[in-house]
């Protein structure tokens, strides 16, 4: 297996709703990211995992949370989004721990609207 | 701040056609790597080059890399309809950071 998986693909939610991303690989990696991508413009890095344990923050606001249960598992927990967070959410994976010279492979993300 | 920055913004060629696409950073780096992303969906990783290569090719593709004008070029020879995507440059973030920070990016358009 040797692809990023995300589920799910599209979701619409308000204000008030608390949801879930879900990213899954089985390729035995290390470090596992979440980044939020809005229109026209790069991915921008949230959060980093490497070996389960949180690396990074890039000071993103507490509404977002992650959530690493195992080496296979990331999730990004929602709650009390605002409009302005309807974004492409893409996870992606690495082998090694968190290095710049390791190839990334992502998912094909969740697209979020935040009504 | 973002440590690539591609140009063009924008390209739109035939098929056939040559296509490249720069980028330029501002800190020292130990490499580069280029990703292709179709619309709205995920990165794809096309190639990484390190600071002591001068060039690098995979396929198609031809990356070069310019250490004393921080700049890297990614050329598409003979492109395909299917080579529309956006392109991304992506660098280290630099201070000892080992997190990747992308570029603005390039939308490639092939025309059939």
């Amino acid at each position: 297996d040797t692809e990023v998986t995300q589920t799910p693909k599209h979701l619409v939610m308000g204000m008030t709703n608390k949801k879930s991303l879900k990213c899954e690989q089985h390729m035995g990696h290390r470090a596992m990211y979440w980044y939020k991508q809005k229109a026209k413009k790069p991915p921008e890095l949230m959060f980093v995992y490497s070996y389960e344990k949180l690396s990074i923050n890039e000071s993103v606001p507490s509404r977002f949370s992650p959530e690493c249960p195992n080496s296979s598992l990331l999730n990004l927990h929602l709650h009390a989004l605002q409009p302005e967070d309807s974004a492409l959410y893409l996870c992606a994976s690495s082998p090694k721990e968190l290095s710049s010279t390791d190839t990334q492979y992502f998912g094909p993300g969740t697209r979020l609207t935040v009504l | 701040s973002q440590q690539g920055e591609e140009d063009p913004q924008a390209l739109s060629i035939q098929e056939g056609e040559n296509a490249t696409m720069n980028c330029s950073y501002k800190t020292s780096i130990n490499n580069l790597q280029w990703y292709r992303q179709n619309s709205g969906r995920g990165l794809v990783h096309l190639i990484l080059i390190r600071s002591n290569e001068r060039e690098k090719h995979s396929g198609r593709l031809r990356v070069t890399l310019d250490t004393s004008k921080k700049s890297s070029s990614l050329l598409i020879t003979a492109s395909r309809a299917a080579d529309t995507a956006s392109y991304f440059c992506a660098t280290g973030a630099g201070g000892g950071s080992e997190k990747l920070v992308f570029g603005k990016g390039t939308k490639l358009t092939v025309n059939p």
